[in-house]
């Protein structure tokens, strides 16, 4: 079991936004601002898409954005487009014995 | 262009070693911390173990504590973890990742392609 919550799952239209959530406690998420999401593609290593809970790296698409609100962290992507079509993982600093842990992984799938 | 290029993975039986190492190329690898992360088949991420700059900040997923050893030689831009005891749940593709600082920050900004362990008898 993740320490990190996210839906199994989530859906949307091209052109349409979508919002996957990633829930933790107040010894991770809501605690502290590294919160990071990743993008993974089938058979691809993952890329780094959110960082610090709401940063950019550059020459990710502003379609892209991250929030925090108490033990919850959010991705939204506006604008859905088939290429978005992935598995997004959220990631956090915790105060455990092992210092960042993952969510389980949210699969988007573009209709 | 930054490139990170994992070896050593392969097939090895319970309770023997592997050692892992991670070729940098295209960024001062001294600037920057550097981990591994691993993804058993068909699952997850799971960070498996960091190390800053200059090796003086190092850590360990509770998964692995007492059996992998991380470590770095910023002469030849390389990055290395010792997998000792190995177990079947260590079955995983391991990725190598940059940080997105000296110290640790936990941001994996670039990663690998990984390379595969397989632990069975």
């Amino acid at each position: 079991q993740s320490a990190l919550t996210q839906p199994a799952s989530v859906s949307g239209s091209p052109g349409q936004s979508i919002t996957i959530s990633c829930t933790g406690t107040s010894s991770d998420v809501g605690g502290y601002n590294y919160v990071s999401w990743y993008q993974q593609h089938p058979g691809k290593a993952p890329k780094l898409m959110i960082y610090e809970v709401s940063n950019r790296p550059s020459g990710v698409p502003d379609r892209f954005s991250g929030s925090k609100s108490g033990n919850t962290a959010s991705l939204t992507i506006s604008g859905l487009q088939a290429e978005d079509e992935a598995d997004y993982y959220c990631s956090s600093y915790t105060s455990s014995s092992t210092p960042w842990v993952f969510g389980g992984g949210t699969k988007l799938t573009v209709l | 262009e930054v490139q990170l290029v994992e070896s050593g993975g392969g097939l090895v039986q319970p309770g023997r070693s592997l050692r892992l190492s991670c070729a940098a190329s295209g960024f001062t690898f001294d600037d920057y911390a550097m981990h591994w992360v691993r993804q058993a088949p068909g699952k997850g991420l799971e960070w498996v173990s960091g190390i800053s700059w200059n090796s003086g900040s190092i850590g360990y997923a509770d998964s692995v504590k007492g059996r992998f050893t991380i470590s770095r030689d910023n002469a030849k831009n390389s990055l290395y973890l010792q997998m000792n005891s190995l177990r079947a749940e260590d079955t995983a593709l391991y990725y190598c990742a940059k940080d997105n600082a000296a110290p640790v920050t936990g941001e994996f900004v670039y990663w690998g392609q990984g390379t595969l362990v397989t632990v069975s008898s």
